[in-house]
């Protein structure tokens, strides 16, 4: 079974710091996807990673992927109040029959003045 | 270019009634997943669906719940007699395909079911 594995679990940081989300996952992918959600509201797609070495950035965010140590990070640069929201990783896996996304259990980051 | 819809976004049952709830994937794509999201935690795969089909059932509890997606209109999820623990936020997902990993899904705004 794929487990996928978020820390930290809470993030609290100043504005201005930066910092790591780490995502580990259990079983061979070349497909991994971050997501934001804010409270009550839906996911919005951030970043997907589809090979080895892949890195990408938007704004404050940059996301990478090393599929032999089977890691990402979400990495926050110089962080910003609007930041804070919980941050999921999710992994694609192909069944045979479907194309699954297991999720980490999410990464809630709350950003402070 | 609608995006996926659910509806309703939110739905208040008290124990033992029933819950449906409804997904209309995007214009184009052809294949639901719905996930379930508990307080607190990440989404959880319940079941993938092509039009008339359940192609994915496991992650689906064994009793009460039941997915479908008829040929014409929208996926319905139906948990039967429901309880507390159903409370939840049910999202469903749709992609052009799901056949392969390379196919992304969207997700829809979620339904919040409330157990009373």
């Amino acid at each position: 079974e794929l487990k996928v594995e978020q820390n930290p679990l809470f993030l609290s940081m100043q504005e201005g710091k930066n910092y790591t989300i780490y995502c580990n996952y259990s079983t061979t992918s070349d497909r991994l996807y971050w997501y934001r959600q804010d409270p009550g509201k839906s996911l919005e797609s951030l970043f997907v990673l589809l090979s080895n070495g892949a890195v990408k950035q938007e704004g404050r965010l940059m996301a990478s992927l090393d599929t032999k140590a089977r890691l990402s990070t979400l990495h926050i640069t110089a962080a910003v109040h609007d930041l804070s929201a919980t941050y999921f990783c999710a992994v694609a896996f192909y069944t045979g029959t479907a194309s699954k996304l297991t999720f980490g259990t999410g990464t809630r980051l709350q950003v402070t003045l | 270019n609608a995006g996926v819809m659910q509806n309703p976004r939110h739905l208040v049952r008290r124990r033992g009634q029933e819950a449906r709830l409804r997904c209309s994937p995007m214009k184009g794509h052809s294949h639901v997943y719905w996930y379930r999201q508990l307080p607190e935690e990440g989404l959880k795969f319940m079941v993938y669906l092509q039009k008339e089909n359940i192609i994915d059932e496991s992650g689906m509890p064994k009793e009460r719940f039941s997915a479908e997606f008829p040929k014409e209109g929208p996926s319905i999820l139906r948990i039967q007699q429901v309880v507390r623990g159903d409370s939840a936020a049910y999202f469903c997902a749709s992609s052009r395909s799901g056949l392969a990993v390379s196919y992304e899904q969207y997700f829809g705004p979620g339904t919040r079911l409330t157990v009373t």
